[in-house]
C-alpha cells in the first residue's frame, strides 16, 4: 500500500492567514482526494485532486477558499484560506492506486485556528 | 451514492468475535462495500472490501447477504487496540476509475477487558 506524507501534522494559525498542507506519497498515484474532518465529526470530502487539471470541488467547497495543486503523481497541496476559527478540523489527504483498489490515507493535519 | 446505516456504538469484550452490522439497502449492483476503520488521531485504515461473496483477510472477514442489502465486518478476536470508530462505505467509481469514498457516522466499537 501507499505510504502517505503529511505536512504539518499540526498547525495553530491566526485568523486571517492561510495554511497550505502538504500531502507526498511514496508511489504515482492517479486519484487524490482531500478530506476534512471537524471535531466529533465523520469525514467530508472536500474535492478530488488530478494530476494535469483542476481540482474537482463537493458542494459547499469553493476553489478561493480551497484552492489546490497537483503538480505530479506523488504530490499535492491544499491550502485553506482566509482562516476563520470555523475552520478548525483535522484535514486528510488520500490516495488511490487503480480502478477498485482501496484508499488509503495519511495521518492528517490537525489546524487550530485562534 | 448508496446509504449506509451502522448502529452509533457497540461493547465487545476481548477475545471475543466483534460482529459490526451495515445496510445498504439501495446499494447498486456495481458498487462495493468497503470497511475502514479510525483509531482516535490517525487517518482511516483500509480493512476490506467486497462485492458480493464473502472476503476474508488477515484483519476481518467480510459478509454480504445474498440480496447485498447487509453485510457484516467480524474481527474474530477483538483486542483492545481493536477499539475504533468503524465506517462501512459503498464505493461511487469515477468516470475513469478510481474510488471516491462517501463516509456516514459509523460505529463506534469500544472492546473491554
Amino acid at each position: 500500500s501507499a505510504v502517505i506524507s503529511q505536512k504539518p501534522s499540526r498547525d495553530i494559525c491566526q485568523r486571517g492567514t492561510s495554511l497550505t498542507i502538504q500531502c507526498q506519497v511514496d508511489s504515482q498515484v492517479t486519484m487524490m482526494f482531500w478530506y476534512r474532518q471537524q471535531p466529533g465529526q465523520s469525514l467530508t470530502l472536500i474535492a478530488t485532486a488530478n494530476q494535469g487539471s483542476e481540482a474537482t470541488y463537493e458542494s459547499g467547497f469553493v476553489i478561493d477558499k480551497f484552492p489546490i495543486s497537483r503538480p505530479n503523481l506523488t504530490f499535492s497541496t491544499l491550502t485553506v484560506s482566509n482562516l476563520s476559527p470555523e475552520d478548525s478540523s483535522i484535514y486528510l489527504c488520500s490516495v488511490v492506486g487503480g480502478y477498485n483498489s482501496p484508499l488509503h490515507f495519511g495521518n492528517g493535519t490537525r489546524l487550530t485556528v485562534t | 451514492d448508496a446509504k449506509t446505516t451502522q448502529p452509533p456504538s457497540m461493547d465487545c469484550a476481548e477475545g471475543r468475535a466483534a460482529n459490526l452490522p451495515c445496510n445498504h439497502s439501495t446499494i447498486s449492483g456495481n458498487e462495493y462495500v468497503y470497511w475502514y476503520r479510525q483509531i482516535h488521531s490517525q487517518g482511516p485504515q483500509y480493512i476490506i472490501h467486497g462485492l458480493k461473496n464473502n472476503e476474508t483477510n488477515e484483519m476481518a472477514s467480510l459478509i454480504i447477504t445474498e440480496d447485498r442489502k447487509s453485510s457484516t465486518l467480524i474481527l474474530p478476536h477483538a483486542t483492545l487496540r481493536d477499539t475504533a470508530v468503524y465506517y462501512c462505505i459503498v464505493r461511487v467509481a469515477l468516470t475513469g476509475g478510481g474510488n471516491k469514498l462517501t463516509f456516514g457516522t459509523g460505529t463506534q466499537l469500544k472492546v473491554e477487558l
